[in-house]
């Protein structure tokens, strides 16, 4: 079974700081996607971004970029430019590429962003 | 285009009671996941539907059970509750394919068991 382990359950950072959530899993799969959600206090959980286990480019969408370290298991992710409405809890989770929809999440990482 | 909704919001239950809770997926998705949020546990996922079949489940006990209609819309029951079943649950619709698996969440609902 698939496991994903969030080590920081909270950070906090000034506004415009870059921050990095650390995310590792553990899988015997060769592929699959990976992907970070954030969760805002209305509770709504947004995709932010995703990876494919067989691209070895990292992704990037706009101020959010990964770090994914395939034979290390790890897949973190960057927040450039922080912005008070990034606060959230932020999830990570792993995917297997069988069609069928199942994420498994970390326990999350509370993010704040201070003024 | 529509997001994912789910109805009701918010619900009070009795111990021992019956619940269902209903989910609206994105047009032309025909896969509708179902995931428990509580504090304890987490996010753990219940189970898929698409097509109107179950496709794929979690570890939950027969007590949790869902459905899926034509129209993609789907609906989870959770019998005899207990305090326990105390959370959020949230529903996520998508394409369903291995071409396409970005999944659109609901707001979810908050269920208290009292």
């Amino acid at each position: 079974a698939q496991t994903v382990t969030q080590s920081q359950p909270e950070m906090s950072v000034q506004e415009a700081e870059t921050v990095t959530l650390s995310c590792t899993y553990d899988t015997s799969e060769s592929n699959y996607y990976l992907f970070w959600y954030k969760q805002p206090p209305s509770r709504q959980m947004i995709l932010v971004i995703r990876q494919e286990a067989y691209k070895q480019q990292n992704a990037t969408e706009n101020r959010f970029s990964v770090n994914f370290q395939k034979a290390a298991k790890s897949f973190s992710l960057k927040i450039s430019d922080s912005q008070l409405g990034d606060t959230a809890m932020y999830f990570c989770a792993f995917m297997k590429p069988q069609g069928a929809q199942k994420l498994v999440f970390g326990q999350g990482t509370r993010l704040t962003i201070n003024p | 285009k529509a997001g994912v909704t789910q109805t009701p919001r918010y619900l009070i239950k009795t111990r021992g009671q019956q619940v269902t809770l209903s989910c609206s997926p994105i047009s032309g998705h025909r896969s509708v996941s179902w995931y428990q949020q509580t504090p304890g546990q987490g996010l753990q996922f219940l189970f898929e539907y698409f097509s109107e079949t179950q496709r794929n489940k979690g570890n939950f006990p027969g007590r949790f059970s869902g459905r899926q209609f034509s129209n993609s819309r789907s609906e989870m029951n959770v019998s005899t509750l207990e305090l326990g079943d105390s959370a959020l649950y949230l529903c996520a619709s998508s394409e369903g394919t291995q071409r396409n698996t970005e999944a659109f969440f609901g707001q979810g609902t908050r269920l208290t068991v009292v």
